[in-house]
């Protein structure tokens, strides 16, 4: 079966600092593989996606830019965090587009 | 045109009852509608799921109806327990496309 890994689960960061939040999956290859951002009590916002390695689409300017080095893993950036990054990020992944996505338990991120 | 409307934003419901959610949306390409279970500090995890080519799913205690020709469809719970308390999202995609969440709701069942 498969099942997606995120980390870290909680994270505190001043304004300016920088970003890396993981995501991989395991037992599967070539998942398709995404980014979300869920504020307070809202929906999901996709951020980024990625149908293979090195092949990342953007759905949002902003701060943050999105890597996939290895086939099953993919990483969220930022070279200098802003106060309204904070919130909870998603990483999901599906066989294909049009298969179902399956999330991780998120990365709560609060920017001081 | 690519908006999933998710209606209510908040539910409360006696444990017991009958939870009802509905959602609507305009693409008529849209193929494929799931649905999510959100419990705080989690993840969505996918509950139950529907295509066009039927008018109804069930999963327990969970039913899905769809309605095509009015572009609705919506999450019925029936005999809700209060471990059903979460936020649920309805979503809709087209082929490979983005998948499109509704804005979500938070349901409370009480005991």
């Amino acid at each position: 079966s498969q099942t997606i890994h995120q980390w870290p689960a909680t994270l505190v960061q001043p304004v300016g600092s920088p970003l890396s939040l993981e995501c991989t999956v395991e037992g599967t290859s070539n998942p398709n593989l995404y980014w979300y951002r869920q504020a307070a009590g809202r929906g999901l916002q996709l951020l980024f996606y990625s149908v293979g390695i090195g092949q990342i689409s953007s759905e949002v300017p902003q701060n943050l830019s999105a890597s996939r080095p290895q086939d099953r893993q993919f990483i969220l950036s930022s070279k200098k965090l802003l106060l309204s990054d904070s919130g909870f990020y998603l990483c999901a992944w599906s066989f294909r587009g049009d298969q179902p996505q399956h999330f991780g338990d998120g990365t709560r991120l609060s920017i001081l | 045109q690519q908006q999933v409307k998710q209606s209510p934003q908040s539910l409360i419901v006696q444990k017991g009852g009958i939870s009802i959610i509905n959602c609507a949306y305009e693409n008529t390409a849209f193929d494929y509608f799931p649905w999510y279970q959100q419990f705080p500090g989690k993840g969505p995890a996918l509950l139950i799921a529907i295509r066009p080519d039927v008018s109804e799913k069930k999963e327990g205690r969970f039913t899905i109806s769809f309605n095509k020709s009015a572009k609705q469809f919506s999450l019925h719970i029936m005999d809700s327990q209060p471990g059903d308390s979460a936020t649920y999202f309805c979503a809709a995609i087209q082929g490979a496309q983005k998948l499109v969440f509704g804005q979500g709701t938070r349901l409370t069942i009480n005991p």
